[in-house]
C-alpha cells in the first residue's frame, strides 16, 4: 500500500529556513516523479516543485532559487529545503506521487503540513 | 505558460441535480488533463485523468470529457459525499485550475 507521510512543518520567522520531509512506504521514491504541492490557508493548490526519477528537478517561478527538492534514497524519503522564506510561502505543504507513465496526474497523496511563516 | 481557468467559481446545487464544471486552458493541452476532488482538511482526489479515464474505485457517476482547451466534468446525479472543491491540472506542466467549490443550495 502506498502512503506518504509529511513532517517537519512549523512555524518559522521570515527569512528563515526550513526542511520539509515526506517520508514513502509501499514504491521506491527514486523510481517515480516525486511533487510538491502547497495550497495557502483558503487558496487553491499550486505546484512547488518536481523531481525526476533521472533526478532532474524543476520549480515554479515562485520558489526558484530559494526551495530545493531532493531525495535520499536509503531513507525512501522526498524532501523540500525551504530557504529565505516569506509571507506568502505560508501554506499546506503536500507531498504527490505520479505512479503512471512519463506524463502522468498525481494519483497518491500525502496529508499535508502546514507551514507558517509569521514574526 | 500555459494558464487555466475555471467555470463557474462557486456553484451551488441539490442533491441529485446533474452538475458540470468547464475548464479551460489558454493554449492546446492535447487530454493531459486531470481533475481532483478535495474536501477541507484533507489531501486532493484524483478523480479523472487522460481528460476522460475514471480513477480506479471514483463512482461512475463522474465523467470527464474535452480535449484540447476545453474540458468538462460532470457528475450525473449529485450526492452528499460530492460537496467538495474541484480542481483541474494540466499535468503536463502541472499547473492547476483555480478550483470550482460545489455547495448545497
Amino acid at each position: 500500500e502506498v502512503q506518504l507521510v509529511e513532517s517537519g512543518g512549523g512555524l518559522i520567522q521570515p527569512g528563515g529556513s526550513l526542511r520539509l520531509s515526506c517520508a514513502a512506504s509501499g514504491f521506491t521514491v527514486s523510481s517515480n516523479y516525486m511533487s510538491w504541492v502547497r495550497q495557502a490557508p483558503g487558496k487553491g493548490l499550486e505546484w512547488v516543485s518536481v523531481i525526476y526519477s533521472g533526478g532532474s528537478t524543476y520549480y515554479a517561478d515562485s520558489v526558484k532559487g530559494r526551495f530545493t527538492i531532493s531525495r535520499d534514497n536509503s531513507k525512501n524519503t522526498l524532501y523540500l529545503q525551504m530557504n529565505s522564506l516569506r509571507a506568502e510561502d505560508t501554506a499546506v505543504y503536500y507531498c504527490a506521487l505520479a505512479s503512471g507513465s512519463l506524463v502522468s496526474p498525481f494519483d497518491y497523496w500525502g496529508q499535508g503540513t502546514l507551514v507558517t511563516v509569521s514574526s | 505558460d500555459i494558464q487555466m481557468t475555471q467555470s463557474p467559481s462557486t456553484l451551488s446545487a441539490s442533491v441529485g441535480d446533474r452538475v458540470t464544471i468547464t475548464c479551460r486552458a489558454s493554449q492546446s493541452i492535447s487530454s493531459w488533463l486531470a481533475w481532483y476532488q478535495q474536501k477541507p482538511g484533507k489531501a486532493p482526489k484524483l478523480l479523472i485523468y487522460k481528460a476522460s479515464s475514471l480513477e480506479s474505485g471514483v463512482p461512475s457517476r463522474f465523467s470527464g470529457s474535452g480535449s484540447g482547451t476545453e474540458f468538462t466534468l460532470t457528475i450525473s446525479s449529485l450526492q452528499p459525499d460530492d460537496f467538495a472543491t474541484y480542481y483541474c491540472q494540466q499535468y503536463n506542466s502541472y499547473v492547476f485550475g483555480p478550483g470550482t467549490k460545489v455547495d448545497i443550495k
